[in-house]
């Protein structure tokens, strides 16, 4: 398998506009999760899902922020409009099981200029 | 929510020495697994310690967990230059939501 996959690995945009973040995990995994780490916060817990179903967006930090996961094997994190306060590292984990170990992508660097 | 806090914050050593960091949580636990980063790359699973397990091994590495302290240790044996990274605790809570909740870390510098 070739691991939790994100696109793009970078991405440089201006203020104001939409960015859209992709995620495939790891088939035959249940849940998927997406992070935000910065400096300021470290690595925080945005939204995860079960079976494509969101169990728990209570990170989302406002509603510029969405999150979808239309099948098992994709989702995105959209944030429409972008802020520079977005800049972040965005990853994508997922795990088979509740509670086991996370399997985490390499990340998007996000940059809004 | 179930959240790790890691103890320190920031370590230094000399290669072949051992790193040990250590793991606060404030509830009851199913599992706690610890995670390395290293700079610039996404987080990888070290080990998983279930709640009934005291001490557990994986090549250099060894993880204790003291339930009635609620707290766990990371000692990397022999450390390495490419060691270097931060490394965090997750603890999985009791209802064994699937969640996770990562603290600050510890960032473990190893010099050559």
């Amino acid at each position: 398998d070739a691991g939790v996959i994100q696109s793009p690995r970078h991405e440089v945009t201006e203020m104001g506009q939409e960015v859209t973040l992709r995620c495939k995990p790891i088939s035959g995994h249940d849940y998927l999760f997406w992070y935000r780490q910065t400096m300021m916060r470290g690595l925080e817990l945005l939204i995860y899902f079960n079976n494509n179903v969101p169990i728990d967006d209570s990170g989302m930090p406002e509603d510029r922020f969405s999150a979808k996961m239309p099948n098992a094997s994709f989702s995105t994190l959209k944030i429409q409009p972008s802020e520079p306060r977005d800049s972040a590292v965005y990853f994508c984990a997922s795990s088979g099981l509740a509670g086991s170990e996370q399997f985490f992508g390499p990340g998007t660097r996000l940059t809004v200029l | 929510s179930q959240q790790g806090e890691e103890d320190p914050q920031a370590l230094s050593i000399q290669e072949g020495e051992n790193a040990t960091m250590n793991c606060s949580y404030k509830t009851s636990i199913n599992n706690l697994q610890w995670y390395r980063q290293n700079s610039g790359r996404g987080l990888v699973h070290l080990i998983l310690i279930r709640s009934n397990e005291r001490e557990k091994h994986s090549g250099r590495l060894r993880v204790t967990l003291d339930t009635s302290k609620k707290s766990s240790s990371l000692l990397i044996t022999a450390s390495r230059a490419a060691d270097t990274a931060s490394y965090f605790c997750a603890p999985v809570g009791s209802s064994n939501t699937g969640k996770l909740i990562f603290g600050q870390g510890t960032t473990l510098q190893v010099k050559p």
